[in-house]
């Protein structure tokens, strides 16, 4: 079991716009910000998000992030078949002295 | 350009130890944390620990602490993950990856190592 929950799978059309929830607690989310990470199959996670809503160089502005209170989000708009991937949320935990990840969710593009 | 290139996949016996290796290069080695994270098949992203390579100041995630050892060789900007005697149970994809500090999450992340243990 997880420490940060999301869900398991989502899934859209080409162009649709699709989120990814992930729930923690006051000890990681509540008190750290928010990385996500995309897992295309077969490859290494790569980091999409960082502190909560920051981009790095090179990700499409079609991924965003958002982050209330033990709560984040990630947003993809302008869905692409590219996009098909395990998405993952991480925090650092105060309590457990590390990084804690979400169980990650299977995006599937239909 | 940040790297972090990992050591080749192993295939290993129940109860034989292994060290696997992550070398970083196009940046400074020694300034960021490096962390190791287990993905076991078909399964999710769990962190181990983390070294700080200047000083090898070492944190480990309590379900890992005593079951890898983590250490660091600055003057060859390698880490490495090592098993004393491994497990059916280790099998899995291991992951180094940056991090910019303590307290934080990685960022750059290396290609990983695939551990294969089967008698």
């Amino acid at each position: 079991q997880s420490v940060l929950t999301q869900p398991p799978s989502a899934s859209g059309t080409p162009g649709q716009r699709v989120t990814i929830s992930c729930s923690g607690s006051s000890s990681n989310i509540g008190s750290n910000t928010v990385n996500w990470y995309q897992q295309l199959p077969g490859t290494a996670p790569k980091l999409l998000i960082y502190s909560n809503n920051q981009r790095p160089s090179g990700v499409p502005d079609r991924f965003s992030g958002s982050k209330s209170g033990t709560s984040a989000s990630l947003a993809i708009s302008g869905l692409q078949s590219e996009d098909e991937a395990d998405y993952y949320c991480a925090a650092w935990d105060d309590s457990l002295m590390g990084v804690v990840f979400g169980g990650g969710t299977k995006l599937t593009v239909l | 350009e940040v790297q972090l290139v990992q050591s080749g996949a192993e295939v290993k016996k129940p109860g034989e130890s292994l060290k696997i290796s992550c070398k970083g290069s196009g940046y400074s080695f020694t300034s960021y944390w490096i962390g190791w994270v287990r993905q076991m098949p078909g399964k999710g992203l769990e962190w181990m620990g983390i070294i700080y390579p200047r000083d090898s100041d070492t944190r480990y995630s309590p379900s890992f602490q005593g079951q890898v050892t983590i250490s660091a060789d600055k003057s060859i900007s390698t880490a490495y993950l090592q098993w004393s005697s491994l497990k059916a149970s280790d099998t899995a994809m291991y992951y180094c990856a940056r991090h910019p500090g303590y307290g934080t999450q990685p960022d750059y992340w290396g290609q990983g190592t695939l551990v294969t243990v089967s008698s």
